[in-house]
């Protein structure tokens, strides 16, 4: 079975620093890009970064970029999301996404997602 | 960045209806388009890709269509399963843009 698991996810203040990992399995790891997304509660979808199979490529939503940076382990077929300077507007619900795509190429799309984990950024 | 505008954002529909929901983008993106379907608490799930195609082992009554800025989704006889929220999204161009989405509602 296709799996992503996210964790990491919790409560911290703002300007303070969190990293997010995501863990997948049942499918060749390095034959795909992953993307993190964000839902706030309530809200919509917000594409948040991707990073290509070998990671030579890595991509970030303006409001991010800068603060945030993925990586990913292919050996432990792992990817993760290092999130710094973090404000209240951050808080959402993160998923990653599998790319069908290895480098996130254009005319993608995202599947499976994982069932995501909470941020919440408050003092 | 693409703008991506959904309408209706809900409607209310009993079981066996023809539903229909559009996703406008606010410029050309060809048929680069996918939908996804979100149920309470759960992830979202991917359903059509390039504007049309479906996913395999989604229902034949997902129909996607439109290319350029106009699309539909419509679910040619809504069954109980179907009540939840879907979202468009464009893969034309990044930063990758949503729709912010149509809730189906049942009646």
């Amino acid at each position: 079975e296709v799996q992503l698991v996210e964790s990491g996810g919790g409560l911290v203040r703002p300007g303070r620093s969190l990293r997010l990992s995501c863990a997948a399995s049942g499918f060749p790891f390095d034959d795909h890009a992953i993307h993190w997304l964000r839902q706030a509660q309530g809200k919509g979808l917000e594409w948040v970064s991707s990073v290509s199979w070998n990671s030579a490529i890595t991509d970030y939503a303006d409001s991010v970029r800068g603060r945030f940076t993925i990586s990913r382990d292919n050996a432990k077929n792992s990817v993760y999301l290092e999130m710094n300077s973090l404000r209240p507007d951050d808080t959402a619900l993160y998923y990653c996404a599998r790319s069908s795509t290895p480098a996130a190429e254009l005319g993608g799309w995202f599947d499976p997602w994982g069932q995501g984990t909470l941020v919440i950024v408050s003092s | 960045d693409i703008q991506m505008t959904q309408s209706p954002s809900s409607l209310s529909a009993s079981v066996g209806d023809r539903v229909t929901m559009t996703c406008r983008a606010s410029q050309d993106i060809v048929t680069f388009l996918n939908w996804y379907q979100q149920k309470p608490g759960k992830a979202p799930q991917f359903l059509i890709s390039s504007a049309s195609v479906l996913r395999s082992g989604v229902p034949s009554r997902f129909r996607g269509g439109g290319s350029g800025t106009d699309f539909t989704l419509t679910i040619t006889s809504v069954q109980p399963e179907d009540f939840a929220t879907y979202f468009c999204q464009q893969s034309y161009r990044t930063p990758l843009t949503f729709g912010g989405g149509t809730k189906v509602e049942i009646k």
